[in-house]
């Protein structure tokens, strides 16, 4: 495997169900994002996770909780969602630049996409 | 706050024609620009990024941008487009140093006919 990769590409979840999504990044990167991108609106970022530490939460539900267990690996629970939350939820990576000159270039996943019923 | 607005949302063009899409963004301090290119079916591509130096920017398949730091501005173009072109494009931009989450405009879906 390359790149980022998301599983599952696609999730049909009634409003009382619990799933979780995952992302795995096989870049070596220190630094992982969840987006989510729904119809006619911009990709709005959701979390940022750098060192395995959250360092931005976008003022999401609380019906949507990451857990980044290490830099390569990071997942998205999911309870109790409504239909609103119906979306692509992209993935994506990148070496967080602090301490260097670098920039933050994020490569992303193919999203998981996710339909609440 | 930051944010980014791409005036055309839907372009259509002829093969061989010249694209510029616009793309402008509102934050007072340094910034990392990008445009991402979705094509049908696949995942979120870097086309080109800004970050420092020559404002004028070249990336793959024949794209570049310039930077206009006077006008706020990061407009995506190519001389001649090709029908392999078609797809969703998107600027974004991060405040720069850290692990910052970009902000996206909301797309610019692009239709190149034969």
């Amino acid at each position: 495997e390359t790149g980022v990769t998301q599983t599952p590409r696609h999730l049909v979840m009634g409003m009382t169900n619990k799933k979780s999504l995952k992302c795995e990044q096989h870049l070596g990167h220190n630094a992982m994002y969840w987006y989510k991108q729904s119809a006619k609106k911009p990709l709005e970022l959701m979390f940022v996770y750098s060192l395995e530490e959250r360092v931005e939460n976008n003022s999401v539900p609380s019906r949507f909780s990451p857990e980044c267990p290490n830099s390569s690996h990071l997942f998205l629970h999911l309870h109790t969602l409504q239909p609103e939350d119906s979306a692509l939820y992209l993935c994506a990576s990148s070496q967080d630049p602090r301490g260097t000159s670098s920039y933050n270039e994020q490569f992303f996943g193919p999203g998981t996409r996710l339909t609440v019923l | 706050a930051q944010s980014v607005s791409q005036h055309n949302h839907h372009v259509i063009l002829s093969e061989a024609a010249s694209l510029e899409l616009g793309c402008n963004y509102s934050y007072g301090g340094t910034v990392n620009l990008f445009w991402y290119v979705q094509y049908p079916g696949q995942h979120l591509q870097l086309l080109l990024k800004y970050f420092s130096g020559d404002p004028l920017v070249k990336g793959i398949k024949g794209f570049e941008a310039e930077f206009i730091k006077s006008k706020f501005s990061f407009n995506l173009r190519k001389p001649s487009v090709q029908w392999s072109d078609t797809a969703e494009y998107f600027c974004a931009v991060s405040s720069g140093g850290g692990a910052d989450g970009l902000t996206f405009g909301k797309g610019t879906h692009l239709i190149i006919q034969p």
